[in-house]
């Protein structure tokens, strides 16, 4: 079973600038996670999609951050612009729904300048 | 809302015994999770609690107690690999599909 596909895996970008990271779930998996993971603390949970539609986005930040899974597939996840403390781990995790535990991809490491 | 706290670092001796402890404050619960984070690496799913009581798997353990809003890890027989940062995750209201909230993490240092 293939697991969570995320691209790139490191982006440079200089402030103001936007970025885009890109999410393809384990196959069947309804339940889509973007989380922020700033070096030494624990995963924030940005968005929680569940198939096409958004279950939670309490702690993404509107004015810049953006995410959408049209088909209830892959998403993607947008920062414009972005911001010197954006720096961080971007993570994707997926969960059957019916299962317990939410499976990560390798994340993408965004470094503003 | 939702508090996680668990302690940032902890150091213990290979072949010892460790027990990470986790305490939470939720507006609803569903589940308990632990996954363990390599350095430069994605979490991975090392337990899953929903019930009072303890579920043992190999050489880690992980108990929880719904009525005190705590849960512990146990590592048993330490390995040098098993140093890493290990998170306490809760999942909120919705059932299945609630929201999965994570602690800051405890990062394990294991010494020879």
């Amino acid at each position: 079973e293939a697991g969570v596909a995320q691209s790139p895996r490191y982006k440079i970008i200089e402030k103001r600038q936007s970025v885009a990271f890109w999410c393809n779930p384990i196959s069947g998996h309804a339940t889509l996670y973007w989380y922020q993971q700033i070096l030494g603390q624990g995963p924030k949970l940005l968005i929680q999609f569940q198939n096409n539609g958004v279950v939670d986005d309490s702690q993404l930040p509107k004015d810049r951050f953006s995410a959408e899974r049209l088909k209830g597939v892959d998403s993607t996840l947008k920062i414009q612009p972005a911001k010197l403390e954006d720096s961080a781990v971007y993570l994707c995790a997926s969960s059957s729904g019916e299962g317990a535990e939410a499976f990560f991809g390798q994340g993408t490491r965004l470094t503003v300048v | 809302g939702q508090n996680i706290d668990q302690p940032t670092e902890m150091t213990a001796t290979e072949g010892a015994i460790v027990q990470i402890n986790c305490t939470y404050q939720t507006s609803g619960f569903n589940g308990l999770f632990w996954y363990q984070q390599h350095a430069g690496e994605a979490p991975t799913f090392l337990s899953y609690n929903v019930l009072d009581g303890l579920e043992e798997k190999g050489r880690f353990s992980s108990f929880l107690s719904r009525s005190k809003g705590y849960s512990y890890l146990l590592l048993k027989e330490l390995q040098m690999k098993d140093s890493a940062s290990y998170l306490c995750a809760v999942r909120g209201p919705g059932g299945s599909q609630g929201n999965l909230i994570f602690g800051k993490g405890t990062k394990l240092s294991v010494k020879p």
